[in-house]
């Protein structure tokens, strides 16, 4: 398994460009999500989605949108970078069924530079 | 709203016990998770804790008393490769949303 696969790694846009963060898992969890952590700030939660066809919004939504059309897949779209969206973005999912402890697997991140 | 507080910073000795402390204060509570994040990395799992007590987990234990908000992560035999920032998370349910706390780095010195 490769687990929580983030692309790209790295990434500088200028102000006003638009972007997808690729996010994939391969353990058929239901629930991923997607944080962005800055200095000094936490790990804060954008945009989550509880299963294929489903998503909802996290603390920090603005300027974010995503879709869940697979199990697999849950890309993060940046309608258009602003300098404030510099941050590292993280993908993460879990399972939701009743006998496990719900931990969530993160992917490796992408460092998003806007200029 | 939600609300988790731990220190920013520790630091402690090789082969020493260190304890992190954290208090939350959130609407809905099903459980408290601790992560472990070294510099440049993703977070990575270290512990959940459900009902009121101690889990321990090798050189790793994690406390949680939900009548009072408080969890505890502690650390035994400290090693240098230890040296990180911990950072815990209140699942707050609707899905499996987490709240984290703003981390605490842990430097272990010898």
């Amino acid at each position: 398994n490769a687990g929580v696969t983030q692309t790209p790694k790295f990434q500088v846009l200028k102000t006003g460009q638009s972007m997808t963060l690729q996010c994939a898992q391969d353990m058929n969890h239901e629930y991923m999500s997607w944080y962005r952590q800055d200095p000094g700030m936490g790990l804060r939660l954008i945009h989550y989605s509880v299963g294929a066809g489903i998503t909802d919004q996290g603390e920090v939504p603005n300027g974010y949108n995503v879709s869940r059309s697979t199990t697999e897949d849950f890309p993060l779209r940046l309608l258009s970078a602003a300098p404030s969206q510099t941050s590292v973005y993280f993908c993460a999912s879990s399972t939701t069924r009743r006998d496990t402890t719900y931990e969530q697997y993160f992917g490796p991140g992408t460092r998003l530079t806007v200029t | 709203g939600q609300n988790i507080d731990q220190p920013t910073e520790m630091t402690a000795t090789e082969g020493a016990i260190v304890q992190i402390n954290c208090t939350y204060q959130t609407s809905g509570f099903n459980g408290l998770f601790w992560y472990q994040q070294h510099a440049g990395e993703a977070p990575t799992f270290l512990s959940y804790n459900v009902l009121d007590g101690l889990e321990e987990k090798g050189r790793f234990s994690s406390f949680l008393s939900r009548s009072k908000g408080y969890s505890y992560l502690l650390l035994k035999e400290l090693q240098m490769k230890d040296s990180a920032s911990y950072l815990c998370a209140a699942y707050t349910g609707g899905g499996n949303k987490l709240t984290f706390g703003t981390g605490t780095q842990l430097k272990v010195e010898l």
